[in-house]
């Protein structure tokens, strides 16, 4: 089976920045994903990585280690509508996606 | 309308009823999927059809039954579920379910709650 691990909140400050983590072992590995859930809401897709290394993207950034099978998403100049479920899927080998169980980030002002 | 809808929102049903989900996708993807997300857990896969073929079950109780008649819709049918059922479940849509960077996009979900 695929195992997936992240914290489960994080708490932050407005204006601050907040790293999310998220380790993997998985029996292949063709790519990680990074998506945000508003509560209540459909899970919007944030980032792709395959290759080792940081894709930026605005406020958000993901990184990538395949060989420590690590991953973390950087939000940046946290504001409140930044509260939300963020969830790490890691596709192993085919097509399906196997999910963490989110990390809740709390924006305080 | 855009994107990945999915009706009704919300749904609460005893046990012997018999209810469907439906799910539209309005992106030209070919691929969709269901996914059955409960509190504090992670998504879990139940159904993938890529053009309109079912190319995974995994192993969902026969008291769900999907359906998918074209490329842009999804039906899951409900009936004689149990409590543990109540979940959040997602439709997610892609343009092929293929490796690499397919990205699945997702509807909002149906909130269920199984008296």
């Amino acid at each position: 089976g695929q195992n997936i691990d992240q914290p489960t909140e994080m708490t932050a400050t407005e204006g601050a920045i907040v790293q999310i983590n998220c380790t993997y072992q998985t029996s292949g590995f063709n790519g990680l994903f990074w998506y945000q859930q508003h509560a209540g809401e459909a899970p919007t897709f944030l980032s792709y990585n395959v290759l080792d290394g940081l894709e930026e993207k605005g406020r958000f950034s993901s990184f990538l280690s395949r060989s420590k099978g690590y991953s973390y998403l950087l939000l940046k100049e946290l504001q409140m509508k930044d509260s939300a479920s963020y969830l790490c899927a890691v596709r192993d080998g085919d097509y399906k996606l196997s999910f963490g169980a989110g990390t809740t980030v709390t924006v305080r002002a | 309308e855009t994107g990945v809808t999915q009706t009704p929102r919300h749904l609460v049903m005893g046990m012997t009823n018999k209810k469907s989900l439906k799910c539209e996708q309005h992106l030209g993807h070919n691929a969709m999927y269901w996914y059955k997300q409960s509190a504090k857990k992670p998504l879990e896969l139940m159904f993938v059809y890529n053009f309109k073929e079912q190319t995974e079950n995994n192993s969902v109780p026969s008291r769900f039954s999907p359906e998918c008649p074209n490329s842009s819709h999804l039906f899951l049918h409900l009936h004689t579920l149990q409590p543990e059922d109540s979940a959040l479940y997602l439709c997610a849509s892609s343009q092929e379910a293929s490796g690499g960077a397919d990205t699945q996009y997702f509807g909002p979900g149906t909130r269920l709650t199984v008296l």
